[in-house]
This record gives C-alpha cells, sequence and structure tokens, in this order.
C-alpha cells in the first residue's frame, strides 16, 4: 500500500524552463511534507517542506503547493537549471503521541522523479 | 564537521552471514533514523530512534536490529542476511522528530547478498 506516489518516473526539461514534480498521498493523518533531492552515489538532501496548515511555501527558485482537498503537493523549480539534475523524493509525516510528546520522525517517501534538466 | 558518516561504503555478504552498519554524526542530533532504497520503492524506514535511548520499528523492521549506543552512534544489524536485504542503506539524523525536521542523510551503504 504506497501512502505516497510518485506517478512520473521521469520528468525533462529545458534550462530556464519551469519544473513541476508531482506527489499525491492517500493518508489524511499525515500534516507534514517535505521534498528531498539526491544526486547519485550520496544521500538525500533536505530541499523544502510545508506544513498541512498552509498551501504555498516558496525558498528561492523552489516553491512547494499543497492541496488538501486533493491530497495533492507539487514542487515548482523556476527558473530550471542543469545543475537541478536529481532524482526528486517527496515524503510526508503524520505526529505519532508518545509519552513525552509528539514526533513526526516516521517519513513515507514517494518512488522519486529523476529530473534531467537540457542546456 | 562530517555530518552524518556510515562505514562501510560497500559489502558484499553471502547468505546467512551477519554484519553491523555502523553510523554516526556530529552534529549534537536527538533522532536517528535507518532506511533502505530499492529500485522503484523509494526510501523506506527500517528503524529509528527518537532520543538516546529509545528505538523504533519502521516500515519495513524484519531481518534487523538496532543499537542506540549513545547520542552519536546508530548502527543496524544483519543477523543472518538474505537476498531480499540486497539494498542500498541510508543513516539519517535530525534535531528532534519534530514536524518538517530535517533529516540530514548519510553518503549510504551499499550492500549485496549473495
Amino acid at each position: 500500500d504506497q501512502q505516497v506516489k510518485q506517478n512520473s518516473p521521469s520528468l525533462s526539461v529545458q534550462e530556464g524552463r519551469i519544473s513541476i514534480l508531482n506527489c499525491d498521498y492517500t493518508n489524511s493523518m499525515f500534516d507534514y511534507f517535505l521534498w528531498y533531492k539526491k544526486y547519485p552515489a550520496e544521500g538525500p538532501t533536505f530541499l523544502i517542506s510545508i506544513s498541512s496548515i498552509k498551501d504555498k511555501n516558496e525558498d528561492g527558485r523552489f516553491t512547494v503547493f499543497l492541496n488538501k482537498s486533493a491530497k495533492h503537493l507539487s514542487l515548482h523549480i523556476v527558473p530550471s537549471q542543469p545543475g537541478d539534475s536529481a532524482v526528486y523524493f517527496c515524503a510526508a509525516s503524520a505526529g505519532i503521541l508518545h509519552a513525552g510528546g509528539t514526533s513526526y520522525g516516521k517519513l513515507t517517501f514517494g518512488q522519486g522523479t529523476i529530473l534531467t534538466v537540457h542546456p | 564537521n562530517a555530518g552524518v558518516t556510515q562505514t562501510p561504503k560497500f559489502q558484499v555478504l553471502k547468505t546467512g552471514q551477519s554484519m553491523t552498519l555502523q553510523c554516526a554524526q556530529d552534529m549534537n542530533h536527538n533522532s536517528m533514523y535507518w532506511y533502505r532504497q530499492d529500485p522503484g520503492m523509494g526510501l523506506r524506514l527500517i528503524y529509528y530512534s527518537a532520543s538516546e535511548g529509545t528505538t523504533d520499528k519502521g516500515e519495513v523492521p524484519n531481518g534487523y536490529n538496532v543499537s542506540r549506543l549513545n547520542k552519536r552512534e546508530f548502527s543496524l544489524r544483519l543477523e543472518s542476511a538474505a537476498p531480499s536485504q540486497t539494498s542500498v542503506y541510508f543513516c539519517a539524523s535530525s534535531e528532534r522528530a519534530q514536524g518538517g525536521d530535517e533529516q540530514y542523510f548519510g553518503p549510504g551503504t551499499r550492500l549485496t547478498v549473495t
């Protein structure tokens, strides 16, 4: 049961244009969403996150949009650069109540989308 | 400041052999995690430790054990390796297990079980 899905295995974009990566989720308990970027032979690196109380978060060239009613989020990269070529993972977390409080350690990842930006 | 380090980088095991994957972080983070990455599956959480002295199962814990040795170190043990455990293993850490908290990943260990 894939709770977080990235239905596009790959995306090819021209340098300078917009890249839009999509992610769908099924678990309505998720309340934080994150995007990670991964280069070959390296670990993933954090890009941007959004709380479920927001519908947009922007950081430089990267903007994440959240549509809770559709259980859909997207990452926009504008303008795209060749150095953005990587695998992009979306991830989601839900709060888990422990005796010591609420933790969000369990991230559920999508399958990843390979972005290629051509010069 | 090395961030998150993992050893070894590569390992080949025969079915039934055991091994321990080591992970250390120097960022004074409270929470640490072990993931595996398989083609078409994304990253799946094996175990995590929200704070020193605690460990919890993730999505795919069967066949693995973990030890949070101290605040810096979190090891993953395969007691009897199986071909299904062929994967790339990533260790990660975060300041706390808070919503939206960035997790910092190590470079990974590529494990092949024959």
